[in-house]
């Protein structure tokens, strides 16, 4: 079955620096690759997913990258604020079973 | 997101108990996964339901069981709950299984087995 890793599990930058968050999965089958942000006590929101045939995507301050060679994906947030602070979850799933990494807490410093 | 609708928000019960919650599905949308998320950990896949039947099944006893309706909503059924079923009960809609569709999720059902 998939296995996705996430890496840092805990993440501090200054209120304008960037942030990066990597992710790695192992079904070279999962084809969608969701990220959500999960603020304390609410649900995962999602903030930007990719497909399989795509390389790269953006919204606004928000990037994700795909690396589907090495099996690699990556999320980054540029110009970060302090309400970007939150716990951040990759995922993946080849047939809408998402399989999570294991969360990266990302903490903005004004 | 907004659309996925899940009752109630909260719950207490007790060791032993039976618990049962409810997910309604984004408009348009006809498949509902369950996912429970303990304090600290992501979310882990319960089951799917695709017109009426579950389709795909995590790692998870048989005391945990569902349901899916005509009008493509769905439950969740917990037996005999334990202690260690205390966490955060999350609905996810979608679009029939495939490939790419986006999963969006219910603000979730918090549950405190005591």
């Amino acid at each position: 079955g998939e296995n996705v890793e996430q890496h840092p599990s805990t993440l501090s930058v200054q209120e304008g620096d960037s942030a990066v968050i990597k992710c790695t999965y192992s079904d070279s089958a999962s084809n969608y690759f969701p990220w959500y942000k999960q603020e304390l006590g609410k649900r995962p929101q999602l903030i930007i997913d990719i497909r399989s045939n795509v390389g790269e995507k953006k919204d606004q301050r928000i990037a994700v990258t795909l690396n589907k060679t090495a099996k690699h994906f990556s999320l980054h947030i540029t110009e970060t604020q302090p309400e970007d602070s939150a716990v951040y979850f990759c995922a993946a799933t080849g047939f809408q079973k998402l399989v999570f990494g294991t969360g990266t807490r990302l903490l903005v410093s004004p | 997101d907004a659309g996925v609708t899940q009752s109630p928000t909260h719950l207490i019960k007790t060791r032993g108990q039976q618990v049962t919650l409810r997910c309604s599905p984004k408009s348009g949308h006809d498949t509902v996964s369950w996912y429970q998320q303990a304090l600290g950990q992501g979310p882990q896949f319960i089951f799917q339901y695709y017109e009426e039947e579950e389709r795909q099944r995590g790692n998870f006893p048989d005391r945990f069981s569902g349901h899916q309706f005509p009008n493509y909503s769905s439950e969740l059924n917990v037996n005999a709950l334990l202690l260690g079923d205390s966490a955060l009960y999350l609905c996810a809609s979608s679009l029939p299984p495939g490939s790419g569709n986006t999963i969006y999720f219910g603000e979730g059902s918090w549950l405190t087995v005591v």
